[in-house]
Formats: C-alpha cells, structure tokens, sequence
C-alpha cells in the first residue's frame, strides 16, 4: 500500500487566500483524522471521521476552518480566509476499527505570509 | 481532559549511550502507541502496547506499559545516530476515538 497521501507538501500563499490540503487515506480505513503541529502547541487534533461522517470537529480552531470527506478515499481542510497564525504543519491519518494505530501522512507545510 | 506528560524534552547524547524517555498521566487509557517522527516526514508507528505491565521489545528499543495503564516508558540502549528524531507517545482515550499526544522529546545522538 502507498500509505496515507497528502499534497501539496508544501504551500506559501498570502494573508486572506484560500487554502485546500487533500489527503488520501489508507484503502480500508474507516477512520480519518487531521492534526496540526507546531513548535508552541505540538500535535493538536483538528478534527475526525468515521466511515466518511465527521464526529468530532471541537478541534477545529475557527469557523475559517472546515473539513470534508465526500468519499472514503479522500478528505480535504479548508482555511478562508487564511491568516499568518495558521502557518503549521498539517497532518492527515487514518486507522482502522478505532484510534488505536493510526497512519500518518508526510504532511503539508503551510506558510502564509 | 486527559493528558499526557513527556520527559525529557530534549535530549543530547553520545553514541553506545542508553536513554530512557516517560509519558506519564493520571489518567487511564485503553492503549498507548509509540511514534517517531523525523523532519520534514509524519509521525510513525513504532509499537502499540494495550496490556498493563506490557513490555514489547523492538531491536535495541523497549517499551514497557505501566501496571495501572497511565505511563509509558521508552529505553534505547546503545544510542546510534539513526535513532535521532522527535519521539511521541500517545494515548488511545476510553471511547477508543481519539488520541491524546504528548508534547514530544527530541532526541539527538552524536557520533
């Protein structure tokens, strides 16, 4: 299996542009989830889903963010507008039957400017 | 809110040294998974251990599950430079939903 695909691997746009970070999950994975990391908070759960339906987006830090999953082999975050403290790095992985072992992606730095 | 606590935050060492990293809680979890992270790449899985008083041993890496299930302990002995990277724990939460992270230790070992 290819792993957990995510692209771009990196993006630098400007303040108030809109972003979209795709992820490819695992094929048979029923769970997908988002992280963002950075050096001050670490590794912070955006948001999840389970066979395509979110369930917990309390991670989510602003309406700006939004999430969806229209099928089970592909997610996309969202940020509009974008600003420069959503500069991180996005993580997307998935899991089978639960959170217990979860697969990550190579992620995708942000930087907006 | 359960936590996971992570020591030492940085960790510099020579190569053949041993080291131990903790994950510590006060809180129960149903599992607690190992990940290794190094720059520019994602977290990965290094072990999962579910049993209390579990001890999993993976080349010169153990890892050791407390008896009541809320810490964790990782020990590498004879360091190699390889070994560098970001080093996470994470527990699995009751509901088997979500995971909780520690913050990470950040290990480099020189040669």
């Amino acid at each position: 299996d290819a792993g957990v695909i995510q692209s771009p691997r990196h993006e630098v746009t400007e303040m108030g542009q809109e972003v979209t970070l795709r992820c490819k999950p695992i094929s048979g994975h029923d769970y997908l989830f988002w992280y963002r990391q950075t050096m001050m908070r670490g590794l912070e759960l955006l948001i999840y889903f389970n066979n395509n339906v979110p369930i917990d987006d309390s991670g989510m830090p602003e309406d700006r963010f939004s999430a969806k999953m229209p099928n089970a082999s592909f997610s996309t975050l969202k940020i509009q507008p974008s600003e420069p403290r959503d500069s991180a790095v996005y993580f997307c992985a998935s899991s089978y039957g639960g959170a217990g072992t979860q697969y990550f992606g190579p992620g995708t730095r942000l930087l907006v400017l | 809110t359960q936590l996971l606590e992570q020591s030492p935050q940085f960790l510099s060492i020579q190569e053949g040294e041993n080291l131990t990293v903790y994950c510590n809680s006060s809180s129960v979890f149903s599992s607690l998974q190992w990940y290794r992270q190094e720059p520019g790449e994602g977290p990965v899985l290094l072990v999962t251990v579910v049993t209390g008083g579990e001890v999993k041993k993976l080349k010169r890496l153990t890892f050791q599950f407390g008896d009541a299930r809320k810490d964790s302990s990782l020990h590498i002995t004879a360091a190699q430079p390889g070994d560098t990277g970001l080093y996470l724990c994470a527990g699995e939460n009751e509901y088997g939903n979500k995971l909780v992270f520690g913050a990470g230790t950040i290990l480099r070992v020189k040669s």
